[in-house]
């Protein structure tokens, strides 16, 4: 089954960049999206189609791809961004696969 | 601004079946497909099926088929997952999502890719 790999957590100081990283582990990879999720709380859009931001969502949330990783950079990180964050994409049948979900805390 | 309002928690005992339904506001969710991702406690989001409700086609993660139905209705802008045979594993909460679908002539259409707007959640527990 298609699987999407990421770092169980990453830590950053207030007003560093934050990156976090979802590889694929096959070709082909469609169009990756992020969610940002706080506890007891629904997961939030903040990236799709790899980069694209959806209105409302902070200049600072940027997303990039090359080959079969996808990146969340969070720039100029705040202590509001502490939350856990999901990659998603889907494999060549149209089923859909989340990533194991990245836990960032804000030192 | 579409907006999705799931139905209450509910405690179901192991083997029977659960029913949540999934209701959009605020406009149609015609230009969606609707999804069910579940998350148990502690743990990563997982994604069980979607339905396209203008045309009542429906996929399903393997973990889950013959398993897990999922419906809608248009005419109520509803739709509704139901998880059968359930576990305790089977407690998480579980969330409707919406996928923006793009469609063309003779039945033809394109699924975004993207979850958005979000239900609530609701909470399912399954005890003896």
């Amino acid at each position: 089954s298609y699987e999407l790999t990421q770092p169980p957590s990453v830590s950053v100081s207030p007003g560093q960049t934050a990156r976090i990283t979802c590889s694929a582990d096959a070709l082909p990879k469609r169009f990756a999206s992020w969610y940002q999720q706080k506890p007891g709380q629904a997961p939030v859009l903040v990236i799709y189609k790899d980069s694209e931001r959806p209105s409302g969502i902070p200049e600072r949330f940027s997303g990039s791809s090359s080959g079969t990783t996808v990146t969340l950079t969070i720039s100029g990180v705040q202590a509001e961004d502490e939350a856990d964050y999901y990659c998603q994409s889907a494999d060549s049948s149209g089923t859909y696969v989340f990533g194991t979900g990245t836990k960032v805390t804000v030192l | 601004q579409v907006h999705l309002v799931q139905s209450g928690a509910e405690v179901k005992k192991p083997g029977s079946s659960v029913k949540v339904s999934c209701k959009a506001s605020g406009g149609t969710f015609n230009n969606f497909t609707i999804n069910w991702v579940r998350q148990a406690p502690g743990q990563g989001l997982e994604w069980m099926g979607g339905i396209i409700p203008i045309f009542t086609t429906t996929n399903y993660a393997q973990k889950f088929q013959g398993r897990v139905s999922i419906i809608a209705d248009e005419s109520t802008g509803t739709a509704s997952m139901e998880l059968s045979s359930l576990r305790s594993d089977d407690t998480a909460v579980y969330f409707c999502a919406g996928e923006r679908t793009y469609f063309y002539g003779s039945g033809s259409y394109y699924r975004g890719g993207w979850f958005d707007p979000w239900g609530q959640g609701t909470l399912v527990t399954v005890s003896s």
